[in-house]
């Protein structure tokens, strides 16, 4: 089968950083991605990561160690609109070059003044 | 703001009847994927079209099936809905050969 680990709820404070885990086991894998979702909203673009080692995009960096199966997304200087659901996927590619997402269940961020 | 459309926001139906959702972007993708996403749950890939054929499928059956026109846009069908049926659907475009997808704002669709 095919799953993606990460914890249901994570609160903190804002000016925190928070890290939100994810450890995947899929049949196939071609890179991890990391989504947000605020309430009613449309999942947006985070990060990516194909390769092993760390991404930096802002305030918000992604590791991925293949050999592990593991990723993380990390969250700095949180701000309130940083509340929302996290989303980690991992990127499949087969056939005719097309590639789909494979998505967690989501990881719920709660942050408080 | 992604640029991508889909409509209806919301819909009502009933077990048996069918429904067709809709996306659309004014940006010329030419992959558009469909996902469900249930409630407190991550989008569930359904398929993909490219080049207005269908270019890989999930693990839904065949009375979930889909379009793609020459301008992009893009059709979701459903066929003797169910009441698991409910849920956000959700279409993203890119995906070929690229790492991001965009993501339409989706349809909540309740089944009764």
């Amino acid at each position: 089968g095919q799953s993606l680990e990460q914890p249901s709820e994570v609160t903190a404070v804002e000016g925190a950083i928070v890290q939100i885990n994810c450890t995947y086991q899929t049949s196939g894998f071609y890179g991890l991605s990391w989504y947000q979702q605020h309430d009613g909203g449309a999942p947006t673009f985070l990060s990516y990561n194909g390769l092993d080692g760390l991404e930096e995009t802002g305030r918000f960096s992604s590791f991925l160690s293949r050999s592990d199966s593991y990723g993380y997304l990390l969250l700095q200087e949180l701000q309130m609109k940083d509340s929302a659901s996290y989303f980690c996927a991992v990127r499949d590619l087969y056939g005719r070059g097309y590639n789909k997402l494979i998505f967690g269940a989501g990881t719920r961020l709660a942050v408080h003044p | 703001e992604t640029g991508v459309t889909q409509s209806p926001t919301h819909l009502i139906k009933t077990r048996g009847q069918q429904v067709t959702l809709r996306c659309s972007s004014q940006s010329g993708h030419n992959t558009v994927s469909w996902y469900q996403q249930a409630l407190g749950q991550g989008p569930q890939f359904i398929f993909q079209y490219y080049r207005e054929e269908e270019n890989g499928r999930g693990n839904f059956p065949p009375r979930f099936s889909g379009l793609q026109f020459p301008n992009y846009s893009s059709e979701l069908n459903v066929n003797a809905l169910e009441l698991d049926d409910s849920a956000l659907y959700l279409c993203a475009l890119g995906g070929q050969g690229n790492n991001e997808q965009f993501f339409g704002p989706g349809t909540r669709l309740t089944v009764l």
